[in-house]
């Protein structure tokens, strides 16, 4: 167990709906990372927030939306959602950089 | 911007001892990780190298030369549960960037 925390780990929906995936960090790290995994695909990196500010941004698409909060959890939406969508997200966190926390992944299947 | 890359797949046997390279470009370098990750579960943390040389962790060993943007991981011992994919990810000024990773399958 990374002490990593996120909700869901399965979702289902419809093409054109939104979801908001949930990331709880371990306790006291102030960095937040999103990743997007397709299925046999690298991890792509989508967006970072440091103690709830916009830290890097990756190859994250105008339809995804992504916050943390002053409790440092981590919320990313995704809207408009396509078949394309679907694919593990994972979060993970880090105290200092010099060592990365994942946590279980996201499953989330668009239909 | 940052680039790695790592082979996609290799293959070796159970017993034996298997190296997997990456080499990076980045305009900023502040560490070198190699996660492992099994099908559909989370990658877990297998090693950091910020300065060069040879980093040694039971089974698993990295190595890192800045001069040259390359590492490798070097896997002793080899064991069925071995079978994975292995990423190299680099730190730079801002983000944590991963390689496509490099399938390992290991046979009896």
């Amino acid at each position: 167990d990374s002490g990593v925390t996120q909700t869901p780990k399965h979702l289902i929906t419809a093409t054109g709906q939104r979801v908001t995936l949930r990331c709880s960090p371990r306790s006291g790290d102030l960095s937040v990372y999103w990743y997007q995994q397709s299925l046999d695909q690298g991890l792509q990196f989508l967006i970072q927030y440091y103690n709830g500010e916009e830290r890097a941004k990756g190859n994250i698409l105008e339809r995804f939306s992504a916050q943390q909060f002053p409790d440092l959890h981590s919320e990313l939406n995704l809207s408009s959602l396509e078949l394309g969508d679907s694919a593990l997200y994972f979060c993970a966190s880090s105290p200092a950089g010099n060592t990365i926390y994942f946590g279980e992944g996201s499953w989330l299947t668009v239909v | 911007g940052q680039n790695i890359d790592q082979p996609t797949e290799m293959t070796a046997t159970e017993g034996a001892i298997v190296q997997i390279n990456c080499t990076y470009q980045t305009s900023g370098f502040n560490g070198l990780f190699w996660y492992q990750q099994h099908a559909g579960e989370a990658p877990t943390f297998l090693s950091y190298n910020v300065l060069d040389g040879l980093e040694e962790k039971g089974r698993f060993s990295s190595f890192l030369s800045r001069s040259k943007g390359y590492s490798y991981l070097l896997l002793k011992e080899l064991q069925m549960k071995d079978s994975a994919s292995y990423l190299c990810a680099v730190i730079g000024p801002e983000k944590l960037t991963f390689g496509t990773g490099t399938r390992l399958t290991i046979i009896p």
